[in-house]
């Protein structure tokens, strides 16, 4: 089964921060990557699809790369509304998906 | 304006059914992927079961499989998720979320719904 694999699980950080999360799978996905933000009792937000596309509306502060078995997502110039739980999303098997296991990014 | 709005969560003992509904508009329905992803208490997101867009070909994740049933009402725009066998690890939200693009199934979901909690428990 393909995993992904994300790092770290909890991240602390300040405003104006740079900060950067990593997401590993066990297999070649291509860039069929996307990233969620997701807030205490809110459903998940897309920000990222194929791995580096930024989702109209999303602040530019945020950016994905990479490919293949490697993605990071970045986000500069941390906002206090940045503070949240991020999820990597492989759709190389879609429709079955995969999430990784989440990054809380607190202060 | 595109929005999903789920419903049919409650509380059920093991064993129980339910029946969740996603209740869509401002989208052509049939044509897109749409999904069902739930999120156990303090946990993180997990897939549960998706069908493709302009088909019925239905996928399950194996904690489900044989256990739940996606199914779209084309009638009433409305996507369905009948769990039965319900199980205590079943306890989630459970949110429907709309494929991005219609063609490239990659980019993602795009649109999710509010959530509808099911708690199994005796």
């Amino acid at each position: 089964d393909l995993q992904l694999t994300q790092s770290p699980s909890f991240l602390s950080a300040s405003v104006g921060d740079r900060v950067t999360i990593t997401c590993r799978a066990s297999q070649d996905i291509r860039n069929f990557l996307a990233w969620y933000q997701q807030k205490p009792g809110k459903a998940p937000k897309l920000l990222i699809y194929a791995a580096s596309m930024l989702q109209s509306g999303v602040p530019s502060r945020f950016s994905g790369s990479g490919s293949g078995t490697e993605f990071t997502l970045t986000i500069t110039d941390l906002q206090p509304e940045d503070f949240a739980d991020y999820y990597c999303q492989q759709l190389n098997t879609y429709p079955q998906v995969t999430f990784g296991g989440g990054t809380k990014v607190e202060f | 304006e595109v929005y999903l709005l789920e419903s049919g969560g409650g509380l059920v003992q093991p064993g129980g059914s339910l029946r969740l509904s996603c209740t869509t508009s401002g989208f052509i329905f049939n044509k897109f992927g749409m999904a069902w992803v739930r999120q156990a208490p303090g946990k993180g997101l997990e897939w549960v079961s998706g069908i493709r867009g302009g088909g019925d070909n239905a996928h399950y994740a194996d904690s489900v499989k044989g256990r739940f049933t996606i199914s779209r009402d084309k009638t009433k725009d409305i996507l369905h998720l009948q769990m039965d066998s319900l199980r205590v690890e079943d306890t989630a939200v459970y949110y429907c979320a709309k494929d991005h693009n219609l063609l490239f199934y990659y980019y993602g979901m795009d649109v999710w719904g509010q959530g509808t909690t099911v708690t199994v428990s005796s």
